[in-house]
């Protein structure tokens, strides 16, 4: 059964700063990954997707790493704006099965 | 390119009502369609999968008598909370894909379903 873990559970930092959150995933066969922001009471937005055989994909200011064998993934944040405060999700897809399982995301604040 | 919607946005109703909550996509076909549930502060749960046409698969631990989801075409699924309690109380998501495997999932906005 695939478990997802994210770190840090919260982080506070002040403007300006680059980021790497954290996850880790326990059954590697997995067929893609995807980073997802989510505000307060509303839905997700897809931040990056990455394919199970790609190691990196960037947006703007975002790039994640994927490195599959050892089940983890970051996701860098360059530049930290207030903006950027939200809930950070990762969740692997399962090879097969399809499903995307969440992890516990990151509660990322950024102070002006 | 690839909306997804979701109706109602907020929903309120009393103990032992059902309610529905549809999952549109808005400009492609989706064969498969995905529910989750969100409890406050926790991350999403994958409830079941629907495809097109067929029966849902409901993940262990989730009632498909309580949970009733319906999948009648390419654009459309919908599940209807039955007898509603406040247990049930959730923000509930859906996701919609084209094919029926492997490949990118699209989020709709989400329910919050409060039930009193």
């Amino acid at each position: 059964k695939q478990e997802v873990t994210q770190i840090p559970a919260a982080l506070s930092v002040p403007e300006g700063e680059n980021l790497v959150l954290n996850c880790s995933f326990t059954d590697s066969a997995i067929y893609n990954l995807q980073w997802f922001r989510q505000d307060p009471g509303k839905g997700l937005t897809s931040l990056l997707l990455i394919q199970s055989s790609q190691r990196e994909q960037t947006s703007g200011r975002l790039n994640a790493s994927l490195d599959k064998s050892s089940g983890r993934s970051t996701l860098y944040i360059a530049a930290s704006q207030p903006g950027d405060s939200a809930t950070y999700l990762c969740a692997p897809g399962g090879s097969g099965t399809y499903k995307y399982i969440f992890g516990t995301g990151t509660r990322l604040k950024v102070l002006a | 390119g690839a909306v997804v919607s979701q109706h109602p946005s907020r929903v309120i109703c009393k103990s032992g009502t059902s309610v529905k909550i549809e999952c549109r996509s808005l400009d492609f076909q989706a064969t498969t369609m995905f529910w989750y549930r969100q409890f406050p502060k926790q991350s999403l749960m994958l409830m079941a999968t629907s495809n097109e046409g067929s029966k849902a698969t409901y993940e262990q631990g989730v009632e498909k008598d309580k949970f009733l989801i319906n999948h009648a075409s390419l654009t459309l699924s919908t599940l209807t909370v039955t007898s509603a309690h406040p247990e049930d109380s959730s923000f509930y998501i859906c996701s919609a894909s084209r094919l029926a495997g492997g490949d990118t999932q699209y989020f709709g906005p989400g329910t919050r379903l409060t039930v009193l």
